[in-house]
């Protein structure tokens, strides 16, 4: 069965300063892989998705993330944080089996602070 | 340019008491879903829908029932609420494609069940 695992709960990072957020993945095949940023009181919204070629994957907002099939992993980066990118990010895999599409397995999410 | 739109926005129930929260798509959308959120375990999948007429069960369906009249609509209801049905609700849609396509989110109804 497909998972989803976001080992890092909270965050905090300085304004400024370089991110990383790590996603590990396990699905059998080749795999759909989001990521989504909520902001308090919002919906999620897509920051980048991947389903084939290119490995590395930019984004809204500044945002990149690379598919490493290797490490079953889907890491969110972005060079230079904003104070505005504080949220909860999460990351999402999903897959193309017929019938429904679309049903998105969700990690548990990663709370991002950003310090001044 | 709507989007997504859940209504109502908060609610407080009873145990015991019922009540149905409406999901509202303009962009087209062939498939709808109704996750929930909670605390520490991402969302989960509760129903979901491929099409007008139609309804499947997702991840955790029980005490929940969905019906998708209309194309725009996806409604999901309570029967008969419980305090473990306190949480953060949201809608999603998305089209149709060779692969799965970016789900689009309403702002969410945050329900507490006392």
């Amino acid at each position: 069965a497909q998972s989803v695992t976001q080992p890092d709960i909270h965050i905090t990072v300085s304004e400024g300063a370089s991110l990383e957020l790590r996603c590990n993945y396990s699905y059998g095949a080749t795999p759909y892989l989001f990521w989504y940023v909520q902001s308090p009181g919002q919906g999620l919204q897509l920051l980048l998705k991947y389903f084939s070629g290119d490995t590395l994957v930019q984004g809204i907002k500044g945002f990149e993330a690379e598919f490493k099939r290797s490490q079953s992993s889907f890491n969110l980066r972005k060079p230079s944080v904003h104070w505005s990118d504080a949220a909860e990010y999460f990351c999402a895999v999903g897959s193309n089996y017929g019938g429904a599409t679309n049903k998105l397995i969700f990690g548990t999410g990663t709370l991002l602070a950003v310090q001044p | 340019n709507a989007g997504v739109t859940q209504t109502p926005k908060f609610r407080v129930l009873k145990t015991g008491q019922s009540m149905t929260l409406l999901c509202a798509q303009d962009m087209n959308h062939e498939y709808m879903y109704w996750y929930r959120q909670d605390p520490g375990m991402g969302l989960r999948l509760i129903h979901y829908s491929v099409g007008e007429g139609t309804t499947a069960k997702g991840e955790v369906p029980d005490g929940y029932n969905v019906s998708r009249l209309k194309k725009q609509n996806f409604l999901l209801g309570l029967e008969s609420a419980a305090p473990s049905q306190t949480s953060v609700y949201f809608c999603a849609s998305s089209s149709t494609g060779t692969g799965p396509s970016p789900l689009h989110f309403g702002n969410g109804t945050r329900l507490t069940v006392t």
